[in-house]
């Protein structure tokens, strides 16, 4: 099946630093998803990306679609004690379900 | 403020039980998901529906496990007999695929974490 590697697989930062993290494929996506999850909650959608290129910001978020279609990035700038918890990014393809990576487990250091 | 809806939250039950998990997708979004989330695995499709139509449930032991949508506003996942492997969190999830684009943002419940002794 597909696969994504999304890494790194956990970060350990200093509040305030900036954070990267990303996802590559060795697939085509159309559209690529970047979603947080706290403990004992599910998902939740950060930000969306539907074109090749595209560069979305959401706050202190920003995330590229690779002008390859294969891979994505998210970086988080300023990074605060809420930021902690597992980002996921997932790749989707015409009318097929969303495949996503492992996750990156962020950790925030006061 | 529209949100995926699952319950149970939490179950524990003993190998042998039936365990109904239940899902209440979005209003108007036309596309159920359910996965399954382990350290060891991530988040795995187990099944999914468009229309309330099952598209794919090949993520699910079929032995054990079912996904029906007995109408719009309900989406259940059923296993039975349970085992100890099973224990997971479970999550729903929703969305509004746009025929063209043939994709869509999908929107997660808060899950039910599954306990099977």
């Amino acid at each position: 099946g597909q696969q994504l590697n999304q890494s790194p697989q956990s970060m350990f930062i200093q509040e305030g630093e900036d954070v990267s993290m990303n996802c590559t494929s060795s697939s085509i996506f159309n559209t690529w998803l970047w979603y947080k999850q706290d403990p004992g909650e599910g998902p939740v959608l950060l930000i969306a990306l539907y074109k090749a290129g595209e560069l979305t910001s959401n706050g202190r978020l920003t995330a590229q679609f690779g002008i390859t279609r294969k891979d994505s990035f998210l970086n988080i700038s300023a990074s605060i004690p809420s930021d902690v918890g597992i980002y996921f990014c997932a790749g989707q393809r015409r009318n097929t379900p969303l495949v996503f990576g492992k996750g990156t487990r962020l950790s925030v250091i006061a | 403020d529209a949100r995926v809806t699952q319950t149970p939250r939490h179950k524990v039950t003993e190998m042998g039980q039936e365990v109904t998990m239940r899902c209440q997708p979005i209003l108007g979004h036309n596309t159920v998901f359910w996965y399954r989330q382990t350290m060891m695995q991530g988040l795995e499709l187990l099944a999914y529906f468009r229309n309330r139509a099952p598209l794919d449930d090949s993520g699910m032991p079929k032995d054990r496990f079912s996904a029906e949508m007995p109408d719009a506003t309900l989406a259940t996942l059923k296993i039975q007999p349970s085992e100890p492997r099973d224990s997971a969190v479970y999550f729903c999830a929703s969305g509004l695929v746009e025929a063209q684009l043939g994709t869509g943002e999908l929107f997660f419940g808060e899950g039910s974490r599954l306990t099977v002794l």
